[in-house]
């Protein structure tokens, strides 16, 4: 099993340009996490979902859009994206039972200049 | 919503010596509490979790406690290693909201050999 795939690893945007963030997962998890980690922050649950077609916005959702059409993919897009947007991304996943562990992707360091 | 401090933010200590990492929550409802570890250029991972219904639990060298009167809790690592080098975040979230979770701003542990 591969786990918890993310793609691009790396991207440098443009100011105002747009990007879509891919996260795979082959273990038939159903709820699945965007995060985002700043030095000295943390991480911040950006849009979460709990099953197939289902989001639900996190902590710091502003800027930001998903989609879940299939159960092992979540998408994170930035519509326009902007300097406060550089960051590292990571995506998670858990099973449906409450306190699952949640098992994280490698991340995307995103550059936007 | 939860709030979640952790100190210190950085932690060192001879190999052998033992480390512990603490964190206070403000929100009396959340009943789970994870650890993670990540190191450099990967995702977190988890290293152990409590309940709020248990006082401590353990795994080898690592163990955790909750003080849920003070609301807080923390993580001890006996016998420490240079293995067990890494970025430490704790997080605490209500088992019955979609196993969400609100981080720590992390702490920097290095074992010096």
């Amino acid at each position: 099993n591969a786990g918890v795939t993310q793609t691009p690893k790396f991207r440098v945007l443009k100011t105002g340009q747009s990007m879509t963030l891919l996260c795979a997962q082959d273990m038939n998890h159903e709820y699945m996490y965007w995060y985002r980690q700043d030095p000295g922050m943390g991480l911040r649950l950006i849009h979460y979902s709990v099953g197939e077609g289902t989001t639900a916005k996190g902590e710091v959702p502003d800027g930001y859009n998903v989609s879940r059409l299939k159960k092992q993919n979540f998408l994170l897009g930035l519509e326009s994206a902007a300097p406060s947007q550089t960051s590292v991304y990571f995506c998670a996943s858990s099973y449906l039972r409450q306190g699952d562990e949640q098992y994280f992707g490698p991340g995307t360091r995103l550059t936007v200049t | 919503g939860e709030n979640v401090e952790q100190h210190p933010s950085t932690l060192s200590v001879q190999e052998g010596d033992s480390a512990v990492i603490k964190c206070t929550y403000s929100d009396s409802a959340s009943n789970y509490f994870p650890w993670y570890k990540q190191e450099l250029g990967k995702g977190p991972q988890l290293i152990i979790d409590i309940r709020s219904n248990v006082g401590e639990k353990k795994d080898q060298r690592i163990a955790v406690t909750l003080n849920k009167t003070a609301k807080h809790f923390s993580l001890h690592i006996t016998e420490t290693q240079p293995e067990d080098s890494a970025v430490y975040f704790c997080a605490a979230g209500r088992l019955e909201y979609g196993n969400k979770l609100v981080f720590g701003a992390g702490t920097i542990l290095r074992v010096k050999s």
